[in-house]
Parts: C-alpha cells; structure tokens; sequence
C-alpha cells in the first residue's frame, strides 16, 4: 500500500537556522510529490511539488526538496527559517486509486516552531 | 473567486443525529475533493469528484457517509447517525482536472470541524 512517513513530529528551532524535514514514500511507480504547509489559522497551501526532471526542487518562500529516488526520500529544506516558518508541515505523494483514478496520501505532518 | 468555502466552519452535534456538510469549490475548478483529518494526523483522503461523477471512494467512508455534486459545482457530504469516532476536520480542496503535461494544484478550504458528544 501506498504510505508517507514523516518522522520529525515536531521540531523547535531558533531563526537563522537551517531546516530539514524528513519524507519518505512507498510507492513503487512514478511518483508525484509534494509538500503543503498550514500557517496557524490559514487553509493548507501547496509549498512544491516534484513531477520530473532535476530532483532538486524550489518552492515559495525560500524552501527547496529534493527527490532521492534510490531512497523513496522527498526531504523539505531551507537555509535560514524565519518566526513566519511557524507552521505545520504535510508531505504528500500522488498515489493510485482502485479504479484507475488518483489520490492523494499524506503523511501525519511535522510542527515547526520558530523562536524569535 | 475568494477560493474555496465551506459551510459550517463548527459543528457540534449529539451521537446518533445526522449532519450536512457544504463545500463551494473555486468556480471553473471541475474536480472536487473530500478529506479528513484527524488531530495529529495529515488529511486523509475520502472521496474526489469530476464535474459530478464520483470517481473514487475510500474505505473510509462507510455507508453511513455519502457525498454529492449534483451540478457539478458545490458539493455535500452527509453522515448519518453519528458516531464519536466521526469527530474530525472534514476539508474540501478543488482542482482543473490534471493533464499528462501539467499539474493543476488542489486549493483547499477552510474545513468544517465536527464535535460529536
């Protein structure tokens, strides 16, 4: 079956410094990822998605992921996380429906906390 | 288009009573889904809709839930006799239907949170 893991619940960090947010997927297809951030208070929006082509890739407001395929990995990073990175983190894989039709998995999110 | 809405924003509800819940999706968005969350977990998917065909169905939605999209617009789910285990946040998310070249993003709404006592 198809699943995405997130191992880091919750995490606390102090601005400036750097993020990395662990994913890994079972999924034995071409995948389709992405990650979704909530603000506190706000809907879930989309922060990037991977479909094809360089692994590496960039989002909104500074965050990258990268695609390891050889490890099912789709880790989340950013450089220098600022108090407004204060969120609640979700990734998430395109996977296949019993009909032939897709959803979406996501994992259980992890928590970040900005100290200022 | 202001995005996604839904209707109510709260609910609470005794064990046993049925519920309805309303999703407005953005206008010329034809795909429409359904998810629910529970707290510490991520959505979890229900039920997705093109225009208003339903094209797939989680085991999660037992036969106590059903939803609609009669127009293919806005969209209803409904469950019946209530159970504590049903207490979550019911989200909706619209999308263009995705080609093999492109993505469409799935916008999502605000969500209805349901209390069952």
């Amino acid at each position: 079956a198809q699943s995405v893991s997130q191992h880091n619940h919750h995490v606390i960090l102090s601005e400036a410094a750097s993020l990395e947010l662990g994913c890994n997927y079972s999924y034995g297809g071409t995948v389709n990822l992405f990650w979704y951030v909530q603000y506190p208070g706000q809907h879930l929006q989309l922060l990037l998605k991977y479909f094809s082509g360089d692994p590496l890739v960039k989002g909104i407001k500074g965050f990258e992921a990268e695609f390891i395929k050889s490890k099912f990995s789709f880790n989340l990073r950013k450089p220098s996380v600022q108090w407004s990175d204060t969120a609640e983190y979700f990734c998430a894989v395109k996977g296949w429906g019993t009909s032939g039709t897709y959803k979406y998995i996501f994992g259980t999110g992890t928590r970040l906390k900005v100290l200022a | 288009d202001t995005g996604v809405s839904q209707d109510p924003r709260h609910k609470i509800t005794k064990r046993g009573q049925n519920v309805t819940f309303r999703c407005d999706p953005i206008s010329e968005h034809n795909r429409l889904y359904w998810y629910r969350q529970t707290l510490g977990q991520g959505p979890e998917f229900l039920t997705y809709f093109q225009n208003e065909a339903q094209l797939e169905k989680s085991r999660l939605l037992s036969d106590r839930f059903s939803a609609e999209r009669p127009k293919g617009s806005f969209s209803t789910l409904e469950i019946q006799r209530t159970e504590q285990g049903d207490s979550a946040m019911y989200l909706c998310a619209s999308s263009l239907v995705p080609t093999s070249a492109s993505y469409n993003e799935q916008f999502f709404g605000p969500g209805t949170r349901l209390t069952v006592l």
